[in-house]
């Protein structure tokens, strides 16, 4: 079966610091997610992006949070000034279409250690 | 606003035995419900959802679940669980077509015992 691919697989970075995490969709798929799931909590949806443009976003996607489709291939959460409470596992996911019809693959995540 | 509990933290079932993992919902329109399962250092995987139709839908590795409307539940089980099965569960819902948007429970624990 096809992969969204995530990478680094872990990252740590300092209170203040940038971060982009990458992810590398399912080839033929159009639509793209970003969601986090702190440690112990539930996973959560942070924002969905479709034709170069954010579709849906979270409350909690602010304006530290922006997505980038640099390339045909990419898909980037970056973080512009992390916070310790930006600290969780981010996954990507990606589907050929939006509606509840099409299936969400994720990748295995990325694990943001902020401190 | 729409909103999802799994109330048990974690379920323990002897391989053979039937299984099941509890789901319940909240959604004000029509609910768009999911399950999926997460293997350790993986992602999540879709196992089955729910749109319209038929009460009892099957999902993979023989999993289904059954929707019940009037106890807005949505219990995903399995007749006979494997070693394999053990991970951990989440069900999902959403209430409009955005499946990307979807509300998650807090996750399930399975263990499956030889």
């Amino acid at each position: 079966e096809p992969e969204v691919t995530q990478t680094p697989s872990h990252q740590v970075t300092q209170m203040g610091q940038e971060v982009i995490l990458r992810c590398v969709p399912i080839s033929n798929h159009l639509y793209f997610y970003w969601y986090r799931q702190i440690l112990g909590q539930k996973v959560e949806f942070l924002v969905s992006f479709y034709n170069n443009e954010i579709s849906e976003k979270s409350e909690i996607f602010d304006d530290q949070f922006s997505v980038e489709r640099p390339d045909g291939s990419n898909f980037t959460l970056k973080i512009r000034s992390t916070k310790l409470e930006d600290s969780a596992m981010y996954f990507c996911a990606s589907s050929a279409g939006q509606t509840t019809n099409e299936k969400l693959f994720f990748g295995s995540g990325t694990q943001l250690s902020v401190l | 606003a729409q909103s999802v509990a799994q109330p048990e933290d974690q379920v323990n079932v002897a391989e053979g035995n039937p299984l099941t993992v509890k789901c319940t919902y909240s959604v004000s329109g029509n609910p768009y419900l999911f399950w999926y399962v997460q293997y350790p250092n993986r992602g999540l995987q879709f196992l089955l959802k729910y749109i319209t139709g038929d009460n009892l839908v099957k999902g993979s590795y023989g999993f289904e679940a059954e929707f019940n409307k009037s106890q807005t539940s949505f219990h995903l089980k399995k007749p006979s669980a494997l070693v394999s099965d053990s991970a951990l569960y989440f069900c999902a819902v959403s209430d409009n077509t955005n499946a990307g948007k979807s509300t998650f429970g807090d996750g399930t624990t399975l263990t499956v015992k030889p």
